[in-house]
């Protein structure tokens, strides 16, 4: 009965390589976030997502596209992948009043 | 542009003492959130305090907002070894996006 899961948990994969990370949340929240944070622990936000539609898209990289199938999922697409794309990815999710986000457990993604 | 700022970047304490992180921010907010990461997990809610509220409890938590300094500090008290982990603050401006810091590294030697 997890709230946010995120799959894979662990993903490790050569430069130039297209992969897909999966989010999915059972709280019944309207928005979904895709965050990233680095090395040095800081966490970014790359993507949000309201009922299905784009809300918020950072300075990201078009190497990364997220999609949203129906208001519980919501997936990133990296093409292309480069050693800077290295870090922890989290999904995240949050109710109407948008005050509080649930996070998952984060993917770890290394880029050899 | 990150708002949140968490000072110090890390923090070693005796179990049973008190811990004190501070969070600076750049612009108007609507509110400001405490969150806790355990290592090597996601982010945990802790706490959210208003603008327009000063200071707020939450069992042993104690946060406190100076919006005329653009600062927030979080006080933890009576440690324990549990609570050892990374705090971040995430400020909400527009109510659509929070902005994180890079954590405060809090350590509490049993």
């Amino acid at each position: 009965d997890t709230a946010v899961s995120q799959t894979p948990k662990y993903l490790v994969t050569q430069m130039g390589n297209d992969k897909s990370i999966k989010c999915e949340q059972n709280l019944g929240h309207d928005t979904m976030y895709w965050y990233k944070q680095d090395s040095k622990k800081f966490l970014k936000i790359m993507f949000s997502y309201n009922n299905k539609e784009l809300i918020i898209n950072e300075t990201v990289p078009n190497r990364f596209s997220p999609k949203s199938p129906d208001k519980a999922h919501l997936n990133l697409h990296i093409n292309s992948l480069e050693l800077g794309d290295s870090a922890v990815y989290f999904c995240a999710s949050s109710g109407d009043s948008r005050e509080t986000q649930y996070f998952g457990p984060g993917t770890r993604l290394l880029v050899l | 542009s990150q708002q949140g700022e968490e000072d110090p970047q890390a923090l070693s304490i005796q179990e049973g003492e008190n811990a004190t992180m501070n969070c600076s921010y750049k612009t108007s907010i609507n509110n400001l959130q405490w969150y806790r990461q355990n290592s090597g997990r996601g982010l945990v809610h802790l706490i959210l305090i208003r603008s327009n509220e000063r200071e707020k409890h939450s069992g042993r938590l104690r946060v406190t907002l100076d919006t005329s300094k653009k600062s927030s500090s979080l006080l933890i008290t009576a440690s324990r070894a549990a609570d050892t982990a990374s705090y971040f603050c995430a400020t909400d401006s527009t109510g659509n996006q929070f902005y994180f810091g890079t954590g405060t590294s809090l350590t509490v030697i049993p």
